[in-house]
């Protein structure tokens, strides 16, 4: 059982390239979470998916864009990446019981734009 | 997004010590959650407390959903060395799926 998958786990890009982080869970959850985390800053909710079919913007969706693919997969995509999108992206999903908070994480995946 | 105050930011531990955190919000959330981060993973939830008041363990660890449901509290009893990491607050309002989380504790073995 592995839970929630995030590939690549490392990239580096260069300004103004484009790129997408995937992400899939076998738990079958119904909803989806994109998160960015910066030293002294926490977690921040990017864009989320409640169920399949629906997105949203969370905290700080400016540069972003997501497709929920199906109800395993949800992916993130920078069209044209910026030093200031480099961070380390955590994938999440959550349950029927989602209301609830508890959310499962997969590893991360760190990107530096260059 | 919401502003969760989480302190102390950094804490320094010594095996056997107990320890404790706390989070402070100027909302009103309906659920206070604590995860807890291992270097190189993502976060791991520890404990979720649903009512205003509840105090909750999880072996070592009692967490206690504020009165005012606007602060939590996580106490670490007879600290050991497994427990460094990153502790986070989060907060959820009512029908919401959105967590807020804090900026983190980051918690160091004293050397």
């Amino acid at each position: 059982n592995a839970g929630v998958t995030q590939t690549p786990k490392f990239q580096v890009l260069k300004t103004g390239q484009s790129m997408t982080l995937q992400c899939a869970q076998d738990m079958n959850h119904n909803s989806m979470y994109w998160y960015r985390q910066d030293p002294g800053m926490g977690l921040r909710l990017i864009y989320y998916s409640a169920s399949e079919g629906t997105t949203d913007k969370g905290e700080v969706p400016n540069g972003y864009n997501v497709s929920r693919l199906n109800k395993r997969e949800f992916s993130l995509r920078l069209e044209s990446a910026a030093p200031s999108q480099t961070s380390v992206y955590f994938c999440a999903s959550g349950g029927t019981a989602s209301l609830t908070g508890e959310l499962f994480f997969g590893e991360g995946s760190r990107l530096t734009v260059l | 997004g919401q502003q969760l105050n989480q302190s102390p930011q950094s804490m320094f531990i010594q095996e056997g010590e107990d320890v404790s955190m706390n989070c402070t919000s100027s909302s009103i959330f309906n659920t206070w959650l604590w995860y807890k981060q291992d270097p190189g993973e993502g976060p791991v939830l520890l404990i979720a407390l649903y009512k205003a008041g509840e105090l909750t363990s999880n072996g070592r660890l009692t967490a206690q959903f504020g009165t005012t449901r606007k602060d939590s509290f996580l106490n670490i009893s007879a600290s050991i060395p497994s427990d460094v990491g990153i502790y986070f607050c989060a907060g959820l309002f009512s029908n919401d799926y959105k967590l807020s989380f804090g900026a983190g504790t980051t918690v160091t073995v004293r050397a």
